[in-house]
C-alpha cells in the first residue's frame, strides 16, 4: 500500500518568508510525528499528534514553528519568518497508534537563503 | 532523559565481512528499541525493532540485533555485508508517547 508522502520534496526560500510543509500519513494511522534532521543536531523530535488528543509540542524549537492535523489525517508544518538555521530535512512519520512502529516519509529538504 | 549513543561515526568493512554497529541507550523503563537505515536522499527505513520477548530480533536484509539489558545495549549485526548495505544507520529508543530519540548515526562504507 501507499506509504507516508511529503510535499514538496525540496523547498528553497528566502530568510523571513513563511513556509508550509505537508505530510500525508498512511491511511488508518492515528499517530503522526514530525522530526527534523540537520547536520548540527541530528534527528530531533518536533511534534506528535495522536487521534483527537492535544498534540505534544514539546520538541518545537521556537514559536515560529506550528503544526496542525486536519481531520485526523493530513498534517501541515508551518515555519514563520524562516531563518537560515531552519535549513534541514523535515521528516514525517505515522504509526497505527502510539507505541507502534513509525513509518517515515521521504522528507522535505528546506533551504533558507 | 532518554538518550542514545552510537559511538562510531564511520565504519568501513570489506564486502563479505561481518558487521557490528554499536548502540547504547539510557531509558528509565523497558525500552522500545529500533534500528533504521537511511540511504542518501532517502527517508528512514525500519530494519528491526524490539518491544519485548526474545532478546535476539531478526530484521530485514539479513540484519539482527540483540537487546542486552545489563549493558543497556542494542547492537546491530550482519554476518556478511553486501555493497548495497552502504548507508547511514540510526539506533532509536521509544520515549514517552513513543516519540523517538535517535542516536547520531553511523555511516557504513563497504569496500570491495
Amino acid at each position: 500500500g501507499a506509504g507516508v508522502s511529503q510535499s514538496p520534496s525540496n523547498k528553497v526560500t528566502e530568510k523571513g518568508k513563511d513556509v508550509e510543509l505537508r505530510c500525508d500519513p498512511i491511511s488508518g494511522h492515528t499517530a503522526l510525528y514530525w522530526y527534523r534532521q540537520s547536520l548540527g543536531q541530528g534527528l530531533e523530535f518536533l511534534i506528535y499528534f495522536q487521534g483527537n488528543s492535544a498534540p505534544d509540542k514539546s520538541g518545537l524549537p521556537s514559536d515560529r514553528f506550528s503544526a496542525e492535523r486536519t481531520g485526523g489525517s493530513v498534517s501541515t508544518l508551518t515555519i514563520q519568518r524562516t531563518q537560515q538555521e531552519d535549513s534541514a530535512v523535515y521528516l514525517c512519520a505515522s504509526s497505527p497508534q502510539t507505541g507502534d512502529t513509525q513509518y517515515f516519509g521521504p522528507g522535505t529538504r528546506l533551504t533558507v537563503l | 532523559a532518554q538518550s542514545v549513543t552510537q559511538p562510531d561515526i564511520h565504519i568501513t568493512v570489506s564486502e563479505g565481512a561481518s558487521l557490528e554497529l554499536r548502540c547504547n541507550y539510557s531509558y528509565g523503563a523497558t525500552p522500545y528499541l529500533f534500528w533504521y537505515v537511511q540511504s542518501p536522499g532517502q527517508g528512514l527505513q525500519l530494519l528491526l525493532k524490539y518491544f519485548s520477548g526474545d532478546t535476539l530480533v531478526q530484521g530485514i536484509k539479513g540484519f539482527e540485533a540483540e537487546f542486552k539489558r545489563s549493558q543497556s545495549s542494542f547492537n546491530l549485526r550482519k554476518p556478511s555485508v553486501h555493497w548495497s548495505d552502504a548507508a547511514e544507520y540510526f539506533c532509536a529508543v521509544g520515549a514517552v508517547g513513543n516519540k523517538l530519540v535517535f542516536g547520531a548515526g553511523t555511516i557504513l562504507r563497504v569496500k570491495s
